[in-house]
């Protein structure tokens, strides 16, 4: 039971390149979620999912889109990466409050 | 929209002295939760309290809830060197989505 995965761990972009987030779960949790953190900030969240093939903006969603075309997978898409987008994004999945979360994707746009 | 104020943002302590940090909200919370973020590390889910007045521990770790279901502290009791990271606080927003609070970053000198 690996609980909640994200691929990659680590990734560098360039300005404007785009990139796919991948996040899986083997919990069978109905909802997940995107969120990601700078630096000594909180968790703000970026998109959510109540359950497969449903998606709906959180509060920084703006430069994201996400997919959730399997129930235990949650895709987190850049179009095109900005610096302002540099951060670490956690993945996250629920089946009621409790919140299990994947250990991180750090990215950094150059 | 609910949000949790939490504090403070961060506290230093000694080894072995007592930490406290607090969560408070202007409306009734239906439940709140903590959890803990090592340093480089994601969140973890420590614990969540539904009622009012509850008390629950883990350890050296003491989680309260108001009366009012309005504030929330979490006391740590001889602080060791493991305790180190960052603290949240989060409740349902009454839909699918979890509020966090900022967060108290906790650093302990040995």
């Amino acid at each position: 039971n690996a609980g909640v995965t994200q691929t990659p761990k680590f990734r560098v972009l360039k300005t404007g390149q785009s990139m796919t987030l991948l996040c899986a779960q083997d919990m069978n949790h109905e909802y997940m979620y995107w969120y990601r953190q700078d630096p000594g900030m909180g968790l703000r969240l970026i998109h959510y999912s109540v359950g497969e093939g449903t998606t709906a903006k959180g509060e920084v969603p703006d430069g994201y889109n996400v997919s959730r075309l399997k129930k235990q997978n949650f895709l987190l898409g850049l179009e095109s990466a900005a610096p302002s987008q540099t951060s670490v994004y956690f993945c996250a999945s629920s089946a009621a409050e409790t919140q299990y979360f994947g250990p991180g994707t750090r990215l950094l746009v150059l | 929209g609910q949000q949790v104020m939490q504090i403070p943002q961060y506290q230093h302590v000694q080894e072995g002295e007592d930490f406290t940090t607090y969560c408070n909200s202007s409306t009734t919370l239906s439940n709140i939760q903590w959890y803990k973020q090592r340093p480089g590390g994601h969140p973890v889910f420590l614990i969540q309290l539904v009622k009012s007045g509850e008390v629950k521990k883990q350890k050296r770790l003491t989680f309260q809830f108001g009366e009012a279901k309005k504030n929330s502290s979490l006391h740590i009791t001889a602080t060791q060197t493991t305790d180190v990271g960052t603290y949240f606080c989060a409740t349902g927003d009454g839909g699918f989505k979890t509020i966090f609070g900022a967060g108290t970053r906790l650093f302990v000198k040995a």
